[in-house]
């Protein structure tokens, strides 16, 4: 299986602020990646997927970048609606896996 | 906008069978992949398995001498059955359009199945 490792485990910032996950994999994924955001209660919400593609409806403050191991979300201005945990997927092969997740809070 | 909703006993005895479904509305069930996909309280997701309309599959090897699923496309949805289930099979179950481009973007709102006598 692929490991997907996510850092940092959690993260506090301010509204305002520029937030950047990363998160590698055990071995090259090619660009089949994907991001999620989960709050509370809710299902995932895919954010990007491909690597770096931003699905359709989501604020053009998400983005995505990376290729082979090494893959990063930024938001570059957090917004309060932006407290959740966020998880990376890969579907280069199966089984997929998902990272462990990054818990961001608000300050 | 399709949408998915889960069902099923939210209750299950160790050893017994653990069995959702996933109903299908406003979209077809055909030419797409389904799948479910897990959540352990306070923990992270889990992969469990799809199904292609065509009935082909494809398991976690972690679960698969003990996993399910099936599909019904004359009534648009598709099922799950995890065998001899334990307490660690607890978690929220959600079913969900995919994977697409590698990746879900449907997903249903998730079910809570407690293992437990």
């Amino acid at each position: 299986d692929i490991q997907m490792t996510q850092s940092p485990s959690s993260v506090s910032a301010s509204v305002g602020d520029r937030v950047t996950i990363t998160c590698r994999a055990s071995q090259g994924i090619s660009s089949w990646l994907a991001w999620y955001q989960q709050k509370p209660g809710k299902a995932p919400k895919l954010l990007i997927y491909a690597a770096s593609s931003l699905q359709s409806g989501v604020p053009s403050r998400f983005s995505g970048s990376g290729s082979g191991t090494d893959f990063t979300l930024t938001i570059s201005s957090l917004q309060p609606e932006d407290s959740a945990t966020y998880y990376c997927q890969q579907a280069n092969s199966f089984p997929i896996t998902f990272g462990q997740g990054t818990r961001l809070e608000i300050k | 906008q399709v949408q998915l909703q889960e069902s099923g006993p939210g209750l299950v005895m160790p050893s017994e069978t653990l069995s959702l479904t996933c109903t299908v509305s406003s979209a077809s069930i055909n030419n797409y992949y389904w799948s479910w996909i897990r959540q352990p309280p306070g923990k992270g997701l889990e992969w469990i398995g799809y199904i292609y309309f065509t009935g082909n599959t494809n398991y976690n090897p972690s679960l698969r001498s003990r996993v399910t699923i099936s599909i019904d496309t004359s009534k648009t949805r598709f099922s799950l059955k995890i065998d001899s289930v334990t307490a660690e099979d607890t978690a929220v179950y959600y079913c969900a359009r995919g994977p697409t481009y590698g990746d879900y973007n449907d997903w249903g709102q998730g079910t809570l199945v407690t293992v437990s006598s």
